[in-house]
């Protein structure tokens, strides 16, 4: 079965800085997997995928990830951070069904 | 036009009710999910259907009980609710690549 491990609970910034979510999973089949971002009270939008192909994605709101199957990893980037940046990060793969990583409160200070 | 939509989007009740969440999604989608989110954000899959058939039934009380009229609708009936099923529910629907979600359903058990 797939799994997917958020390395960091929380992660503090500062405006305009860059940041990095971590993420890792544990298939032993192909998989496809996602970013998700989910504002206070609202429920989740889809930040990026990989499916096939080109190991880095872009995203919405200038978010991009790169896939790295020998690591097993599918970490989060943004060169500059906004304040609007703050919600929960999760990350997610997906076999038969789609698994979630426990989250990532990302904080955006001025 | 609201992708999935879920209602109500919140719920108050009292221990030992019993109450229903309606999700309907108009993407043409033959899959849909709940999960359950709790209180520390961890989004836990709860069922999932497809073309109305029951594909995963998780380790989920029996008091909680999926049912899917046709393709675009999943509802979930909780009997006797408890404490502990205090939580946000969301419905998710999906063809091939990522699920779509609707905004959740707050549940409050008092």
């Amino acid at each position: 079965a797939q799994s997917v491990t958020q390395l960091d609970s929380q992660v503090p910034v500062f405006e305009e800085a860059p940041v990095e979510l971590r993420c890792n999973y544990s298939s032993s089949v192909s998989v496809y997997l996602f970013w998700y971002v989910q504002y206070p009270n609202q429920g989740l939008q889809l930040l990026l995928k990989y499916l096939s192909g080109s190991t880095l994605v872009k995203g919405i709101n200038g978010f991009e990830a790169e896939f790295n199957k020998s690591q097993t990893s599918f970490h989060l980037r943004k060169p500059s951070v906004h304040i609007s940046d703050t919600a929960e990060y999760f990350c997610a793969v997906r076999y038969n069904d789609m698994r979630f990583g426990a989250g990532t409160r990302l904080t955006v200070k001025p | 036009d609201t992708a999935v939509s879920q209602t109500p989007k919140y719920l108050v009740t009292q221990m030992g009710n019993d109450k229903s969440i309606k999700c309907e999604q108009n993407l043409g989608h033959d899959t849909m999910y709940w999960y359950k989110q709790d209180s520390k954000k961890f989004l836990k899959i709860m069922f999932s259907y497809n073309n109305k058939e029951l594909i995963i039934n998780e380790t989920v009380p029996n008091r909680f009980s999926p049912k899917s009229p046709d393709k675009a609708h999943l509802n979930l009936h909780i009997n006797s609710l408890e404490l502990g099923d205090s939580a946000v529910y969301f419905c998710a629907s999906t063809q091939t690549g990522e699920l779509f979600f609707g905004e959740g359903s707050r549940l409050t058990v008092l």
